[in-house]
């Protein structure tokens, strides 16, 4: 069985632009969550999408966004890029929305975003 | 608050020996799920093993354990006869159930880096 892939897996943007990136999730799994890992902050829950909706949704501005489809692959977009929002971008898949207190989740390897 | 305590940046241990990775937790929530993860240099988050807090022996996973201790709101991970590819970063987290306040989240802590020495 597949893992979570992530693509691309290392980016460069400059201040001010905008980026997507995509996460596919192990197949038969509908939820997809997002995380940003930074030096400083560590590991920070971004969103989470079960079934093409979003239902949880962590303390970052409005210029993070997400949106998964109907093959619930998600994708994941910043606008107007920071320096600050250079980090590690880790997605999780899992069977089920983050209601079980078990509920395995399985990350992808990242996309490195740095943002000049 | 920080819900998830590592207080060790950093550990080394030599190889083939035991180490102790501590966790310390706050909830006030009766029903939450503690994680613990690697984190190699390649960046993926790899799941080692799980503790429910309802779970009565403490889980065991090949050369991981955990050591839960539910009054010291504990969960320190036990890596048996360390090998060189343990040399990674380690995350404990946590997951509340519906009275925590984190909606079902992974909450992380800071993590410890573990150098294994040959």
């Amino acid at each position: 069985k597949a893992g979570v892939t992530q693509t691309p897996r290392y980016l460069i943007k400059t201040r001010g632009q905008q980026v997507t990136l995509s996460c596919s999730p192990i197949s038969g799994h509908r939820s997809v969550s997002w995380y940003q890992q930074t030096p400083g902050q560590g590991l920070q829950f971004l969103f989470e999408y079960f079934s093409e909706t979003q239902r949880n949704k962590g303390n970052f501005p409005g210029r993070f966004s997400g949106r998964q489809f109907s093959n619930s692959r998600s994708e994941m977009n910043v606008s107007t890029l920071e320096l600050g929002d250079s980090a590690l971008y880790l997605c999780a898949s899992s069977l089920l929305s983050g209601t079980s207190v078990y509920n395995e989740q399985f990350f992808g390897p990242g996309t490195r975003l740095t943002v000049l | 608050a920080q819900k998830i305590t590592q207080t060790q940046p950093g550990m080394f241990v030599q190889e083939k020996e035991a180490v102790t990775l501590d966790c310390t937790y706050d909830t006030s929530d009766p029903s939450y799920g503690l994680f613990w993860y690697k984190q190699p240099s390649s960046g993926e988050m790899i799941f080692l093993i799980y503790q429910g807090s309802y779970d009565q022996q403490n889980a065991t996973e090949g050369r991981y354990s955990l050591n839960f201790q539910k009054a010291r709101k504990s969960a320190n991970l036990v890596i048996s006869a360390s090998q060189l590819g343990d040399s990674a970063m380690y995350f404990c987290a946590m997951r509340e159930g519906h009275y925590g306040g984190s909606q079902g989240n992974l909450i992380f802590g800071k993590g410890t880096k573990l150098s294994v020495k040959p």
